[in-house]
């Protein structure tokens, strides 16, 4: 069966580290994957969104990377701030009219 | 602009009963998606609505029903209330589906008791 996974242990970093978050899928092709970010009591806010022919993509401190051989993405913050302590989701999608699968999530903590 | 909004923010229901949650999206988006989020399930997909027409549906049983309107407002019911339905019920929507981000809303809140 389809499986998304993400770590389930919290990572804790030191603040100016660059955190890496890790999604692993099988038995699953996707041609879009989005990284969102969810607040304790809040919907998850859109991060980044990569398409399966693009290898990576940048936003600010942000950056995605999608190897469709590995089957995996991995999310890194550079420069992390106590601010980017959340919890973050990966969702994937086989195709432009799927619908939007989500991991999930990995918690982040990011210490002063 | 507005972002998406659902209401209520918080629901408390007994067993049995039905329950309906709505969710307007922003302005021009046309589809419209629920998700099921408890502690130990994560995000669920419920399904997904695309001018009016129900594109995509999890793997939920048949008390979990919605609905799209013409303005591409949205409802979701629940009918037959379980102790195991107590979640936080997420409406998003998008302008293009999963080709572009989605818009989640604050949540509803549902306890059953």
């Amino acid at each position: 069966s389809q499986k998304i996974e993400q770590n389930s242990e919290a990572l804790n970093i030191q603040e100016g580290k660059t955190a890496t978050l890790t999604c692993n899928y099988t038995n699953y092709s996707p041609a879009y994957l989005q990284w969102y970010r969810q607040d304790p009591g809040r919907g998850p806010v859109f991060l980044l969104l990569i398409r399966e022919n693009e290898k990576e993509k940048r936003k600010e401190r942000l950056k995605v990377t999608f190897d469709t051989t590995l089957k995996q993405s991995l999310f890194h913050i550079t420069a992390s701030q106590p601010a980017d302590s959340a919890t973050y989701l990966c969702a994937l999608a086989k195709s432009s009219g799927d619908k939007l699968t989500f991991g999930t999530g990995t918690r982040l903590a990011v210490r002063p | 602009k507005a972002g998406v909004t659902q209401t209520p923010r918080y629901l408390i229901k007994t067993r049995g009963q039905q329950v309906t949650l709505s969710c307007s999206p922003i302005s021009g988006h046309r589809s419209v998606s629920w998700y099921q989020q408890t502690p130990g399930q994560g995000l669920q997909f419920l399904f997904e609505y695309f001018s009016e027409t129900q594109r995509n549906k999890g793997n939920f049983p048949g008390r979990f029903s919605g609905r799209q309107f013409s303005n591409s407002r949205s409802e979701m019911n629940v009918s037959t209330l379980e102790l195991g339905d107590s979640a936080l019920y997420l409406c998003a929507s998008s302008i293009e589906g999963v080709r572009a981000e989605a818009f989640f809303g604050q949540g509803t809140r549902l306890t059953v008791v």
